[in-house]
């Protein structure tokens, strides 16, 4: 069974600051691996998808890795704004087995 | 992107009665999941719901306990049945969205149980 790691758990930093989110998981058999966002009281927004077959995907300031290999992927955001506060989820999976979420990186950006 | 709209959005309920939330989605889908995410935790996935057949519950959930209903393509109910304060979660409804199989989801309930 798929499983789905994030370190860290939380993390502050001042804001401009370039930061890396890290994910890995067991099963390297994924068909994808999306990164998400979620904010107190809301649902999740999807941020960025990697397909299997792909290295990584940008958009903005995010970028997301994938290295199948070693079953990591990373989530770079350049320049962090206060608006940058979030829960980070990365997930992965597809197909008729839904996604298999780890448990989030807390983010707090210090204005 | 995906429109789905989810509702109640919050509701607090006394233990031992039911609930059931619905998911409406802009357009059709084949298959609709329902996760659930308990306090300080990550998301679970529950079950499958998928138009013309009996939802696909994961290890740990039961009909009996979340019943689903899939009567169309755009639309899903989730049933939290005979509620005890461990029921307290958020309960969420997703579907995929082109061909790369992105996964949106609804904003969620936010349920409390007494």
């Amino acid at each position: 069974k798929q499983e789905v790691t994030q370190i860290p758990a939380a993390l502050s930093v001042p804001e401009g600051e370039n930061l890396v989110l890290n994910c890995s998981f067991t099963d390297s058999a994924i068909y994808n691996l999306q990164w998400f966002r979620q904010d107190p009281g809301k649902g999740l927004t999807s941020l960025l998808l990697i397909q299997s077959s792909q290295r990584e995907q940008t958009s903005g300031r995010l970028n997301a890795s994938l290295d199948k290999s070693s079953g990591r992927s990373t989530l770079y955001i350049a320049a962090s704004q206060p608006g940058d506060s979030a829960t980070y989820l990365c997930a992965s999976g597809g197909g008729a087995d839904g996604l298999t979420f780890g448990k989030g990186t807390h983010l707090i950006i210090q204005p | 992107s995906a429109v789905i709209s989810q509702k109640p959005s919050r509701d607090i309920c006394q233990r031992g009665t039911s609930l059931t939330i619905q998911c409406q989605v802009d357009s059709q889908v084949t298959m609709m999941f329902w996760y659930r995410q308990q306090p300080g935790q990550s998301l679970t996935l529950i079950a499958t719901a998928n138009q013309g057949s009996e939802a696909t519950y994961e290890s740990g959930f039961v009909i009996d306990k979340f019943p689903i209903s899939r009567p169309n393509l755009t639309f899903s109910t989730l049933t939290v049945s005979n509620m005890s304060p461990e029921d307290s979660s958020i309960y969420l409804c997703s579907v995929y969205r082109g061909e790369n199989e992105k996964l949106f989801f609804g904003s969620g309930t936010q349920l409390s149980v007494l």
